[in-house]
Formats: structure tokens, C-alpha cells, sequence
């Protein structure tokens, strides 16, 4: 079965600073994944998503993400951290096989607050 | 609006009472996807339709959570007889076609209080 792992629960990072949250994930096969962020309050917004191809995924709000098959990783990364990038984030893959039809699977989050 | 719309954005209500949450999707968006997002259990997958049918229901929490959709278009998820379990934030999500490889376009949900 395929499960998504963020180890992190909780990131402190400075204003300015860089960011990574990391995420493993769990799937033999090319797995099909995103990022998300969820606000207080809000909803999920897509930051970026991986499917295949170049291994090094830009998306919205200056944040990137990179798929590494050897570590079955896909962290999200940010080279300098502002006060609105607190939020909570989530990493997900799309579910495959066995009757499945799309739905995702989620991390636990990792919530990330930010010291001006 | 171009986005997913669901109401209400709160609601309380008494334990055994049963709740109706309602979500209109993209339009044109053939797939529906409900999620609850609880503080011990993150975010689980509920239901997905394609267009009105909805294939899997083995997601669903227990027999008293129910759902349907409509015309291809607005979904419904019911609880009956709600438990203090069953408080959480109700997410609805649509993508184009109900394919893994689709984004997910996310509604800002119902946070459902049962006291």
C-alpha cells in the first residue's frame, strides 16, 4: 500500500532563512506527487506537483521540490523564508492501483512557523 | 465563483442530530473527492464520485455517513445520528477526471462541532 511519511510535525526557520521539509514516500512504481499548503482557516492549495520527467519541479510562491528515487524522497524547498510562508504543509501522492481512482494520500503535515 | 464552494464553513450542532454538508465543485470538474481532516488522524479520504456514482464506498467512517451527487455537479455528504468522533473539518476536492496524476482543487471546508 502507498503511505506518504513527514517526519517533521513542527519547523521553526528565521525570516530570510532557507527551508527544506522533507518527505518519503512509498510506492514501487513512478509515483504520481504534490504539495500542499493549508493556512488557518483555509483550504489546500496546490503548490507543486511531480508526475515524471525533470526530476527538479519549480512551483508557486518561489518554493521548489526535488524527486530523488534512490531515498523515495520529495522535499520542498525554499531559499528564503517570509512571514507568510507560515502554514501548515502536506505532502501527498496520488493513489494507484488497486481499484483506486485518484484519491490522495496524505503526510501528517509539517507546520511551519516563522521568526521575524 | 471558480472555485470549489462549501457550505456552511461552520457548523455546531447537538450530539445524535444528523448534519447535511454540501459542496459545489469546478465546474466541469468530473471528479469529487471528500476528505476529513481530524487533529488525531490527519487527512483521510472519504468518498470520490465520478460523475454521480460513486464507485468505492469503503472509506466511509461507519453506516451513518452517506453521500451523493447530483446532476454531475453538487455533492452532499450526511452524517445521521453524529457522534463527538465525527467533529472535524469536512474538505471537498475536484479534479478534472478521477486520475491519480490529476491535481486536486480544494474547497476551505466545514469544521463540524458536535457537542
Amino acid at each position: 500500500a502507498q503511505s506518504v511519511t513527514q517526519p517533521d510535525i513542527h519547523i521553526t526557520v528565521s525570516e530570510g532563512a532557507s527551508l527544506e521539509l522533507r518527505c518519503n514516500y512509498s510506492y514501487g512504481a513512478t509515483p504520481y506527487l504534490f504539495w500542499y499548503v493549508q493556512s488557518p482557516g483555509q483550504g489546500l492549495q496546490l503548490l507543486l506537483k511531480y508526475f515524471s520527467g525533470d526530476t527538479l519541479v519549480q512551483g508557486i510562491k518561489g518554493f521548489e521540490a526535488e524527486f530523488k528515487r534512490s531515498q523515495s524522497s520529495f522535499n520542498l524547498r525554499k531559499p528564503s523564508v517570509h512571514w507568510s510562508d507560515a502554514a501548515e504543509y502536506f505532502c501527498a501522492v496520488g493513489a494507484q492501483g488497486g481499484g483506486s481512482q485518484g484519491n490522495l494520500i496524505f503526510g501528517k503535515g509539517t507546520k511551519l512557523s516563522v521568526k521575524p | 465563483g471558480a472555485g470549489v464552494s462549501q457550505s456552511p464553513s461552520n457548523k455546531v450542532t447537538e450530539k445524535g442530530k444528523d448534519v447535511e454538508l454540501r459542496c459545489d465543485p469546478i465546474s466541469g470538474h468530473t471528479a469529487l473527492y471528500w476528505y476529513r481532516q481530524s487533529l488525531g488522524q490527519g487527512l483521510e479520504f472519504l468518498i470520490y464520485f465520478q460523475g454521480n456514482s460513486a464507485p468505492d464506498k469503503s472509506g466511509l467512517p461507519s453506516d451513518r455517513f452517506s453521500a451523493e451527487r447530483t446532476g454531475g455537479s453538487v455533492s452532499t455528504l450526511t452524517i445521521q445520528r453524529t457522534q463527538q468522533e465525527d467533529s472535524a473539518v469536512y474538505l471537498c476536492a475536484s479534479s478534472l477526471v478521477p486520475n491519480p496524476n490529476q491535481p486536486q482543487h480544494f474547497g476551505d471546508g466545514t469544521r463540524l462541532s458536535i457537542l
